[in-house]
């Protein structure tokens, strides 16, 4: 069983669609929790960042985590088309430096 | 601006030609690392380094190598390619602490033929 665990998709919503997003994982030991943004043929970027449980908004964007359930969710409110590219969520134990990632979700957006 | 550079952005080589990705960043991260992205696989790490002469072995190091004489430089080594060597690579950097941000590089594509 992988570490985290990610539908890599793909998904395919109509725009200003409110768009969930979703990891598990098995290693209670994680304590940061990450969402980066990932375009065709760039790096990826972080978009989103949550130390703990809890809720985090920036804008159009809103990261979950409920470690009692080893769950995180990244939710997109009026999705955009802009919005299209892969969804990774990543993950870090306390002390670590190594990120353990999903393997991405494909979204599309279509206008 | 904050950057992490490296080359080539893309090459296809032959097996067993050795080859070189460089990387270098210019934020005076201490750490520095290397993944590989693959189709259903996602990123997985190959090495990491923590700082200058440290170096240690991610979860697919075999058949990488690494050096780090220089805070800012992470070069890749490929001594002898081969085709499952086919990729996406990234390095990466970051502050060398839990929770600070880890940037990316803009990828290099690598085929082994």
């Amino acid at each position: 069983q992988k570490e985290v665990e990610q539908d890599p998709g793909p998904l395919s919503v109509p725009e200003g669609a409110i768009v969930s997003l979703n990891c598990t994982y098995s290693n209670s030991a994680f304590q940061y929790f990450m969402w980066y943004r990932q375009y065709s043929r760039k790096g990826p970027e972080l978009l989103m960042y949550t130390y703990s449980s809890g809720n985090k908004e920036d804008g159009r964007f809103t990261a979950q985590v409920d470690k009692s359930s080893k769950y995180i969710s990244l939710f997109i409110r009026d999705s955009q088309p802009s919005d299209s590219a892969t969804y990774l969520c990543a993950m870090q134990s306390q002390g670590a430096q190594k990120l353990v990632f999903g393997q991405g979700t494909r979204l599309t957006i279509n206008p | 601006e904050a950057q992490v550079t490296q080359n080539p952005r893309y090459l296809i080589t032959v097996t067993g030609k050795k080859l070189t990705v460089t990387c270098s960043q210019n934020m005076n991260h201490e750490y520095m690392s290397w993944y590989r992205q693959d189709p259903g696989l996602g990123l997985r790490q190959i090495y990491y380094s923590m700082n200058v002469e440290v170096t240690d072995k991610g979860d697919v190091p075999e058949g990488y190598k690494v050096s780090r004489k220089e805070k800012r430089n992470f070069p890749l080594i490929l001594e002898s390619p081969s085709p499952n060597q086919t990729s996406l690579y990234f390095c990466a950097s970051s502050g060398g602490r839990a929770g600070n941000t880890i940037y990316f590089g803009e990828g290099s594509w690598l085929t082994v033929v």
